[in-house]
């Protein structure tokens, strides 16, 4: 069956770290991956998402997404947090000819001040 | 403006009721979804709809039952069979026209057992 792994349950950083959130998915056809965002509070908001072309995406508020077909992997990625980025995150595939995602069981950031 | 509301925000239920989760949308989208978000599983599927008066089971759809009788609306029951339904809903919608679109989601519904 289909899965998508997120490894990192719970994150803890400061201010200016850089953030790397795996996610690695299990289907061997074309694929859409998407991270979703969910801020204390508010609802999922889609932070970014790859279709096809360039492997890396950026997305909104610094935060970027390498695809790398050969891991099945589709990692998140920001250089520098702020606290602002504590949130929830999760990593969603769709797999083509679908109308169903599939979604990691979320990474809690926490960044302090 | 466009979006998709849920209510109410807080339901409570009594053991052996059903209760139904509202979901409706202004974005004229195509399809739609019901997920069950638990802490640490993550979004799991329980029922989705890719046109009116048409839906398909997710991952979890036991004990939970839907219809899709308008394009904006996408109710949720939540039937006495469902064993254990204190948990946070989430429903979300998309457009399927052109190309791949992604998802937008609701604010959510809490449903807790009395």
């Amino acid at each position: 069956a289909q899965s998508v792994s997120q490894h990192n349950h719970h994150v803890i950083l400061s201010e200016a770290a850089s953030l790397e959130l795996g996610c690695n998915y299990s289907y061997g056809g074309t694929v859409n991956l998407f991270w979703y965002v969910q801020y204390p509070g508010q609802h999922l908001q889609l932070l970014l998402k790859y279709f096809s072309g360039d492997p890396l995406v950026k997305g909104i508020k610094g935060f970027e997404a390498e695809f790398i077909k050969s891991k099945f992997s589709f990692n998140l990625r920001k250089p520098s947090v702020q606290w602002s980025d504590t949130a929830e995150y999760f990593c969603a595939v769709k797999t083509s000819g679908t109308y169903k995602y599939i979604f990691g069981t979320g990474t809690r950031l926490k960044v302090l001040a | 403006d466009g979006g998709i509301t849920q209510s109410p925000k807080y339901l409570f239920r009594k053991e052996g009721q059903n209760v139904t989760l509202s979901c409706e949308q202004n974005l004229n989208h195509d399809a739609m979804y019901w997920y069950r978000q638990d802490p640490g599983q993550g979004l799991r599927l329980i029922y989705y709809s890719q046109i009116v008066n048409d839906f398909q089971k997710g991952d979890i759809a036991e004990g939970y039952s839907v219809s899709r009788e308008k394009k904006e609306s996408f109710p949720l029951t939540v039937t006495s069979a469902q064993k254990n339904p204190t948990a946070f809903y989430l429903c979300a919608s998309r457009f399927t026209g052109f190309g791949n679109q992604p998802q937008h989601f609701g604010d959510g519904t809490r449903l807790s057992i009395l």
